[in-house]
């Protein structure tokens, strides 16, 4: 079984510019998560999906960033305009749905998106 | 609120020693807890879960976690290291909602 892909691995843009990052999840996964890592610091939560429905955006910086899943599988999320401070590491993850009979979901983590803000 | 801290973000021990990386955490509900890896150039893996079945918890690889309510703490563990252990690990936790929240990384590195 596949796991969770991101594309691209890396991105390197300029300030200014846009960039549309991808996540495919486990098939048959309902949540979809995206979080971040800026460098030297903890990963953090920006949004949760369930199916095609945000859950949670708790986490978004600002309004600069839109993420979208559209029919439920696979989401994007877009950076418009870039700036600086959105350099980092970009994790998407996805769980099941349904009852947490032992509790604790497990979510599965995709390789990250690298990017770089010149 | 919910924290995570995880003492030290640099960790060596030689081949063979005991592992031992810290995480405290901070929950206003009863906490999920979980340890993930992070390989080289690859996705964060999930090593052990503690889910309040058991206090002590075992993963994957050798290693083990346990969860202490009165130090709020949930160390993670390994008896003997080995080369292939080096990674960065991460412990976070799920309080109330589906979100994690991670400390901020503790890097293992192994040496000869």
């Amino acid at each position: 079984e596949a796991g969770v892909t991101q594309f691209p691995s890396h991105s390197v843009i300029e300030k200014g510019q846009t960039v549309t990052l991808r996540c495919d999840p486990i098939s048959g996964h309902d949540n979809l998560y995206w979080y971040r890592r800026v460098m030297g610091k903890e990963i953090k939560f920006l949004l949760h999906f369930v199916k095609e429905s945000k859950q949670d955006e708790s986490g978004m910086p600002n309004n600069r960033f839109l993420a979208e899943r559209t029919g439920g599988t696979y989401s994007t999320l877009k950076v418009q305009p870039a700036e600086l401070e959105d350099s980092g590491v970009y994790f998407c993850a996805s769980s099941q749905e349904g009852p947490d009979l032992a509790g604790g979901e497990t979510q599965y983590f995709g390789p990250g998106t690298r990017l770089l803000v010149l | 609120a919910q924290s995570v801290t995880q003492l030290g973000s640099h960790v060596s021990v030689s081949e063979g020693a005991l592992v031992l990386l810290r995480c405290n955490y901070s929950s206003s509900v009863p906490p999920y807890l979980f340890w993930y890896v992070q390989y080289p150039n690859q996705g964060l893996q999930l090593l052990l879960k503690y889910t309040s079945a058991a206090t002590l918890v075992k993963g994957i690889n050798g290693f083990e976690a346990e969860f202490k309510k009165s130090e709020t703490s949930f160390h993670l563990t390994k008896p003997s290291a080995h080369m292939s252990d080096a990674a960065e690990y991460f412990c976070s936790l799920r309080g109330g909602g589906n979100k994690l929240t991670f400390g901020t990384g503790t890097q293992l590195k192994v040496e000869l």
